[in-house]
């Protein structure tokens, strides 16, 4: 399977909101409520933030937000704070006990 | 708490084969899926495999397959992950990270991460 679709960059200010976008197919997020959204700091492990398209882990807060429409899925991070800076990365099932990732977007708060 | 905790790093030549552990505490080790994630220096994380922990069974990427061997040890709620025929792009941080419980979750239900071990660095080099 190919890697699902992130752009390389986002950015907002602090207080704004600020979406990234997460592009499959008809074969991954087009087919299944099975996305996940990863927080990652630099030389530090993934963090959960949301599964399955937009369910929040309990200790997540609820300025992160996710949604999809067709093969895009979105992660909404709304009052952004400096220590929202980080890597993001969906990911999606595929089938056939298949998982895969997106490239990866650099967020920055500006 | 649930924590994975993880060998420590490892160098090796092109052609060999690395094994890395990752211990599972805090939870009851046969009652969720382990799975593993590599990152290449710089780059996003790929998917490599699952293993029930419960019967051993696994699953693996298409990529993977043939070269990357998953067992568990329930009596030290260890799993360890062989590389083999390892290359130079194979350099990474190798994570083990906790997925859906057995029984509970169902297919992509199970491939979700809620933790994750500190990761183990992989460097091969000639």
């Amino acid at each position: 399977q190919s890697a699902l679709t992130q752009p390389p960059s986002a950015s907002g200010s602090p207080g704004q909101s600020v979406t990234i976008s997460c592009t499959g197919t008809s074969s991954d997020v087009g087919n299944y409520n099975y996305v996940s959204w990863y927080q990652q700091h630099p030389g530090k492990a993934p963090k959960l933030m949301i599964y399955e398209v937009n369910k929040r882990p309990s200790g997540v807060p609820d300025r992160f937000s996710g949604s999809k429409s067709g093969n895009t899925a979105s992660l909404t991070v709304s009052g952004l704070q400096a220590e929202d800076e980080a890597d993001y990365y969906c990911s999606s099932y595929a089938g056939s006990n298949n998982l895969v990732f997106g490239g990866g977007t650099k967020l920055t708060v500006l | 708490q649930v924590q994975l905790v993880q060998s420590g790093a490892e160098v090796k030549k092109p052609g060999a084969s690395v094994k890395v552990s990752c211990k599972a505490s805090g939870y009851s080790f046969t009652s969720y899926y382990l799975h593993w994630v590599r990152q290449a220096p710089g780059q996003g994380l790929e998917w490599m495999v699952r293993i029930n922990p419960s019967g051993g069974s696994s699953s693996y990427a298409q990529k993977f397959q043939g070269r990357v061997t998953v067992t568990r040890d329930p009596s030290t709620s260890t799993v360890y992950m062989e590389l083999s025929s390892l290359r130079s792009d194979d350099t990474a941080v190798y994570y083990c990270a906790r997925g859906g419980a057995l029984g509970y979750c169902s297919g992509g239900g199970c491939f979700s991460f809620d933790y994750w071990s500190q990761g183990t660095l992989v460097t091969v080099s000639s």
